[in-house]
């Protein structure tokens, strides 16, 4: 089946660590997405690449990295410099042709405590 | 991209059409109006989008008005698994173009 794949769905971390998060992609798709939702709220972006080694910042990437090695795959490294980073996180992947809706994963739940 | 207002939330009963409204009063000529719903704890789901004309697919019909400052979804028959959170975004269809989610409507289809 083709789609999108976020391990885990939940996630639980001490304060002070790094922790990656993964999403992976069996779409071909070129552009991939990471959103972080809190309680109540929609989505705000993070993160986005539209090509293999390239990607921009979002509306909130402080405290946060990607890497885009592979087209398949764009995982997203919450750092320690996040200050508040218990959230839903959702990665996402869409075309570069056609109508550019984009395709979401299941997400994942993470704990910071 | 422009902003939308919709409703904090509706309910319907199940069978009966659910119409949820959105506004977008200060759209752009090239941009579409898409909306996604978000079921609880999951991922959000692509349904329609459309420009200026009506569009209809098997999940639903979008109905934008003739100055496009206003849009309906319409879930022909709703049931109980329709009850999420729905979001009306506009945007451009540019490679570069982000998706805006505000907090969307949700939907309580009651049966």
């Amino acid at each position: 089946d083709g789609g999108i794949t976020q391990s885990p769905k939940y996630l639980f971390r001490k304060e002070g660590q790094n922790v990656t998060l993964s999403c992976e992609q069996n779409l071909n798709h070129d552009a991939m997405y990471w959103y972080r939702q809190d309680p109540g709220q929609g989505l705000r972006l993070i993160y986005y690449s539209q090509i293999v080694n390239d990607f921009q910042k979002g509306d909130i990437a402080e405290g946060y990295s990607v890497s885009r090695e592979k087209k398949e795959s764009f995982p997203l490294t919450v750092t320690s410099a996040q200050k508040n980073p218990t959230a839903f996180y959702l990665c996402a992947s869409s075309s570069r042709q056609g109508r550019y809706e984009q395709y979401f994963g299941p997400g994942t739940r993470l704990t910071v405590t | 991209d422009a902003k939308t207002t919709q409703p904090p939330s509706m309910d319907c009963a199940e069978g009966r059409a659910a119409n949820l409204p959105c506004n977008h009063s200060t759209i752009s000529g090239n941009e579409y109006v898409y909306w996604y719903r978000q079921i609880h704890s999951q991922g959000p789901q692509y349904i329609i989008h459309g420009l200026k004309n009506n569009e209809t697919n098997e999940m639903a019909s979008l109905i934008i008005t003739e100055d496009r400052k206003s849009s309906t979804l319409i879930l022909p028959h709703a049931t109980l698994r329709d009850t999420a959170v729905y979001y009306c975004i506009v945007r451009n269809t540019g490679a570069n173009s982000k998706l805006t989610f505000g907090k969307g409507i949700t939907l309580s289809v009651r049966p």
